[in-house]
């Protein structure tokens, strides 16, 4: 049973044009991420949604919009893709994070959505 | 704004060497601190994190990590290493500033030669 899962896992798209990746978690947290994974492995924090509310927005691009239906979903649209766009999207989710908590942090990542922008 | 630092980008070791891989982070409050591993065509996975207490905290398969809060450090260690421990590894950090800001550092890629 995959614990935090993404569809789709590759997707091939031209310039200009807008995507969907989609995220669900079956673990019961509260917080949902997308981080951004480029070409030299280098892996940044993109937005984190705690309970369907926006809590981090780590100056992205208006052409990603990030949408929580739920706390389970967290899906991420882009508009008007960019060669610079193209990387691999990775999915996470925690339980409510605290520091000096020994629950906090711990993020579940799901397998990645490569996308190729030509 | 804190960040994590892995200056080894890229680490060769043969079989049954000792693995010592650095990671520091700027972030001079209350931290929590994290190593990830990312197998190759995987996901990323947690492998340690120290949160308080003892400094020298143990991980999943054989390696473990020390926090010296003076040297804002948290180097992951490994006696021997396998050559299945061929992966990327990612120092990652939260603040008491920003808990769910967990920020990764570059990653080390770690070859092991058979």
């Amino acid at each position: 049973d995959t614990a935090v899962s993404q569809t789709p896992k590759y997707l091939v798209t031209q310039m200009g044009n807008d995507k969907s990746i989609k995220c669900e978690q079956n673990l019961g947290h509260d917080t949902m991420y997308w981080y951004k994974q480029d070409s030299k492995k280098f892996l940044k924090i993109m937005f984190s949604y705690n309970n369907k509310e926006l809590i981090i927005n780590e100056t992205v691009p208006n052409r990603f919009s990030p949408k929580s239906p739920d706390k389970a979903h967290l899906n991420l649209h882009i508009n008007s893709l960019e060669l610079g766009d193209s990387a691999v999207y990775f999915c996470a989710s925690s339980q409510e994070v605290r520091t000096h908590s020994k629950d906090t942090g711990e993020l579940f990542f799901g397998e990645g959505s490569r996308l190729t922008v030509l | 704004a804190q960040s994590v630092s892995q200056h080894n980008h890229h680490v060769i070791l043969s079989e049954a060497a000792s693995l010592e891989l650095g990671c520091n982070y700027s972030y001079g409050g209350t931290v929590n601190l994290f190593w990830y591993v990312q197998y190759p065509g995987q996901h990323l996975q947690l492998l340690l994190k120290y949160f308080s207490g003892d400094p020298l905290v143990k991980g999943i398969k054989g390696f473990e990590a020390e926090f010296i809060k003076s040297k804002f450090s948290f180097n992951l260690r490994k006696p021997s290493v396998q050559w299945s421990d061929t992966a990327e590894y990612f120092c990652a950090v939260n603040d008491d500033s920003s808990a769910s800001k967990i920020i990764f550092g570059s990653g080390t890629r770690l070859s092991i030669r058979p």
